[in-house]
């Protein structure tokens, strides 16, 4: 079974502070994606990871980095985190060249930033 | 920017009750996807239908998809209060990557 995994359900920072997301898959995928979700706003992509120590930035990357040092991990950084990224962060991850670009989602992490 | 955009966006039907959801788009497509997220989780594959198909089934799940008009339907038949939650469509926008609607709320009153 494919499985995605975050690190965190739950997590409440401080503002100011440096947060690290962790996503892992187990499907040997070489594309990687960072979503926040927000009411109204639906999903929106900040950052996306082709392979191993590549990236680049999707729609809403500023205050934002990502990591990505081994193939099944990918991580997302707020570098110093302020109240507007209270959000849930979706991780997910895809099969390089399927025809289908189908993305298999971790179950997301709500961060509040306080 | 959103490639897909989901009608309505909030619907409410009694338990048995047969779900339509619609999903339009504005660039041309090679294929289009239906995802759930049950509330506070990530989001689900359900079915993807391709742009040289017009129906597709899986389960008490119909799609169907009419490139001339640009828009794609979602069917539920018979539905179950576990049917309650958002669901998406999904286009592909380049370079492997997808472009989600806002999603329509689905509650199922028993």
């Amino acid at each position: 079974d494919v499985k995605v995994t975050q690190s965190s359900r739950y997590l409440v920072k401080r503002t100011g502070e440096k947060v690290f997301l962790e996503c892992v898959q187990d499907m040997d995928h070489e594309n990687m994606f960072w979503y926040r979700q927000d009411p109204g706003l639906g999903l929106r992509l900040i950052y996306f990871s082709y392979d191993v120590k590549m990236k680049e930035k999707g729609d809403i990357p500023e205050g934002y980095s990502v990591s990505r040092e081994k193939k099944e991990r990918f991580s997302l950084i707020l570098e110093s985190a302020s109240t507007n990224q209270t959000s849930m962060y979706l991780c997910a991850s895809s099969l390089a060249g399927s025809s289908s670009y189908e993305q298999y989602f971790g179950p997301g992490t709500r961060l509040t930033v306080t | 920017s959103q490639q897909g955009e989901e009608d309505p966006q909030a619907l409410s039907i009694q338990e048995g009750e047969n779900a339509t959801m619609n999903c339009s788009y504005k660039t041309s497509i090679n294929n289009l996807q239906w995802y759930r997220q049950n509330s506070g989780r990530g989001l689900v594959h359900l079915i993807l239908i391709r742009s040289n198909e017009r129906e597709k089934h899986s389960g008490r799940l119909r799609v169907t998809l009419d490139t001339s008009k640009k828009s794609s339907s979602l069917l539920i038949t018979a539905s179950r209060a576990a049917d309650t939650a958002s669901y998406f469509c999904a286009t592909e926008r380049g370079a492997q990557k997808l472009v989600f609607g806002q999603g329509t709320r689905l509650t199922i009153n028993p």
